[in-house]
């Protein structure tokens, strides 16, 4: 059964900052990880995923992740963060052979300070 | 090329009504999934359809039913409603070949009085 966990469920970080938000993650297969954002009063946007093949995975707005299979670890980072990072982070693994069944950790709120 | 929409997007019920919510995915995507959205709970998954077939459902009383239209268009139906109901109801479509990658709208928030 997959499963995932997100340490921290508010991450606080100043302008210009590193940007790191955890995700550990349970899978009895290999596993397709992604990282989705929620602004307030929208709905989910998908910021990057990995499927197979490199481990680093860039997405949009300057994020990374790195799938970590010896740790289960899936972590999100920034080098600098913006005051328009300031969101909801979730993390998820895709239920095998389903395209649209994720399983969502709790999520992580992150807060810019100027 | 437009979004996921979803109506209505904030409603308010009282117990024992039934509520019905609508999602119109983007054009071409034929999967159309429910996710209920709460403070306590997270995101946890409804069902899924594929060319008008429930692929999947998750663990959720019958209450929760869902169907999809010839057009991809989807609905949702909440029957009895329960004060626990209250919740973002989170749409999201992709498209075929694209496990996990979903475009959601904007929800429809429902308060159970």
């Amino acid at each position: 059964a997959q499963s995932v966990t997100q340490l921290g469920s508010h991450v606080s970080v100043s302008e210009g900052a590193l940007v790191l938000l955890r995700c550990n993650y349970s899978s009895s297969v290999p596993p397709y990880l992604f990282w989705y954002v929620q602004y307030p009063n929208q709905g989910l946007q998908l910021l990057l995923k990995y499927t197979t093949g490199a481990t680093l995975v860039k997405g949009i707005n300057g994020f990374e992740a790195e799938f970590k299979k010896s740790e289960t670890s899936f972590h999100l980072t920034k080098p600098s963060a913006h005051m328009s990072d300031a969101a909801e982070y979730f993390c998820a693994v895709s239920k095998g052979g389903s395209q649209g069944n994720l399983i969502f950790g709790k999520g992580t709120k992150l807060s810019v300070k100027p | 090329k437009a979004g996921v929409t979803q109506t209505p997007r904030y409603l308010i019920k009282t117990r024992g009504q039934q509520v019905t919510l609508s999602c119109s995915p983007i054009s071409g995507h034929r999967s159309v999934s429910w996710y209920q959205q709460t403070p306590g709970q997270g995101l946890q998954f409804l069902f899924e359809y594929f060319s008008e077939t429930q692929r999947n459902k998750g663990n959720f009383p019958g209450r929760f039913s869902g169907r999809q239209f010839s057009n991809s268009r989807s609905e949702m139906n909440v029957s009895t409603l329960e004060l626990g109901d209250s919740a973002l109801y989170l749409c999201a479509s992709s498209s075929a070949g694209h496990t996990g990658e979903l475009f959601f709208g904007e929800g429809s928030r429902l308060t159970v009085l």
